[in-house]
Formats: C-alpha cells, structure tokens, sequence
C-alpha cells in the first residue's frame, strides 16, 4: 500500500534552518505531484507547497516564498523541504501528500513531521 | 490572498443529516476537494472534483456545488463522523492551494 513518511523536524530556534523529508513508497512516485501541508497547534490546515511530478514548476504559499524551498529526487522516491529562517508561526506539523492527477485531489498523505520553533 | 469560508462548528444529533458549507469567489471555476481530520491522525481525502467520491469512502458522504459555495453532506450522522473537515481549492488563476478554515462536527 502507499507509505509516506516524513523525517526531519525537532525543535529549533528562531532564524535557524530544517530540512524535512518525505519517503514514498507503494506509488508510482514520478508520477504524482508532492505537496507540503502544515498545521499549527489547535488550527487549521495550510497549504506550504508543491513541486510538479518531474521536478520542472514550484510554487510557494506567500507566507514561506523566498525562506522555503521544495525539491525531489525521483530515483530516490523522496520529496523535501528545505526550511530557512524560521520563525515562531513556523511552528506546525508539516505533512506532505501526493496528488495523482489533474482533478485528483491530495490522495494519501504522511503522518506529519513536528516542527518548533523556540528559543 | 483568497479564502475560503466555513462555519467553524456544526451539531447534529446521530442519523441526522450534517450539511457544512464552504464559500470562496473562485469556486465557479475551480474545483472543491473535502477531508476529514480526526485527532491526531492525517487528513482523509473524502471528496474531489466538486462531487466524487474516492474508493472506499462511505455513500453518505456527499458534496454539491451551487456558484460560489459547496456543501458538504454528511446523510445517517454516525458517532466515529464526528471530526473536523475541511474543503480545498485553488485561486482563481489555479496557481495556489488553500485550505478553508475548518468545521467541527460534533455528534451530540
């Protein structure tokens, strides 16, 4: 069955760097887009990212352009996210999910990977 | 930004019917997609493309669209429904996702 399982999150401080992984199996990996979800404490969820199946389009929330950074490597079936200058309302679990086609909606998902930011 | 609006909190005792909406501008012209979130697990995909439903998710689950807002449709309420949902779409320009803002239901 499809797995995917994010690694990488802790406790960091302010302005200190995290890179997220998402392992993916049971799926063929090359052809789903990946997204990174996250949601803070006791709220909703955010939509962070999403790279295209084949790596060629990214495309960011306002809230982390130019501070995250999303990338995969198909022969590793993996998904990351590089996440600079963190800040206290970064503090969320970070999921990713998987999108399979053009009208598909976010199919399966990991169990999330907790990130705090604190001093 | 865009954003789409849900009530926060919908009540219905069990084998009612719970019907939770979701509002946005871009709806006409992107579809909605539902998920179920109960504690402490991940998000359950429940609806896509407005009114489908993926394979293994209940009939009473069902979802309508009408201009500017889709409705959520929960028929025969059951206790183990009780969790927040939330509905998705993109902008208008279908270059961004966003998230509404959450329902909970609650089974009294």
């Amino acid at each position: 069955q499809v797995q995917l399982v994010e690694s990488g999150g802790g406790v960091v401080q302010p302005g200190r760097s995290l890179r997220l992984s998402c392992a993916a199996s049971g799926l063929t990996f090359n052809m789903y887009s990946m997204h990174w979800v996250r949601q803070a404490p006791g709220r909703g969820l955010e939509w962070v990212a999403v790279i295209s199946h084949d790596g060629s389009d990214e495309r960011y929330a306002d809230s982390v352009r130019g501070r995250f950074t999303i990338s995969r490597d198909n022969s590793r079936n993996t998904v990351n996210l590089q996440v600079n200058s963190l800040r206290g309302d970064d503090t969320a679990v970070y999921y990713c999910a998987s999108r399979s086609g053009l009208y598909s909606g976010f199919d399966y998902w990991g169990q999330g990977t907790l990130v705090t930011v604190s001093s | 930004s865009y954003e789409l609006t849900q009530p926060p909190s919908v009540s219905v005792s069990p084998g009612q019917t719970a019907r939770i909406t979701c509002s946005g501008h871009a709806l006409p012209k992107q579809y909605a997609y539902w998920y179920q979130q109960k504690p402490g697990q991940a998000p359950l995909l429940l609806i896509y493309k407005d009114t489908e439903r993926p394979s293994g998710i209940p009939g009473r689950f069902s979802a309508s669209s009408s201009g500017t807002t889709v409705t959520l449709t929960i028929s025969g309420v059951q206790a183990q429904d009780e969790a927040d949902y939330y509905c998705q779409s993109q902008d208008i320009t279908g270059t961004y996702w966003v998230f509404g803002g959450g329902t909970k239901l609650t089974v009294l």
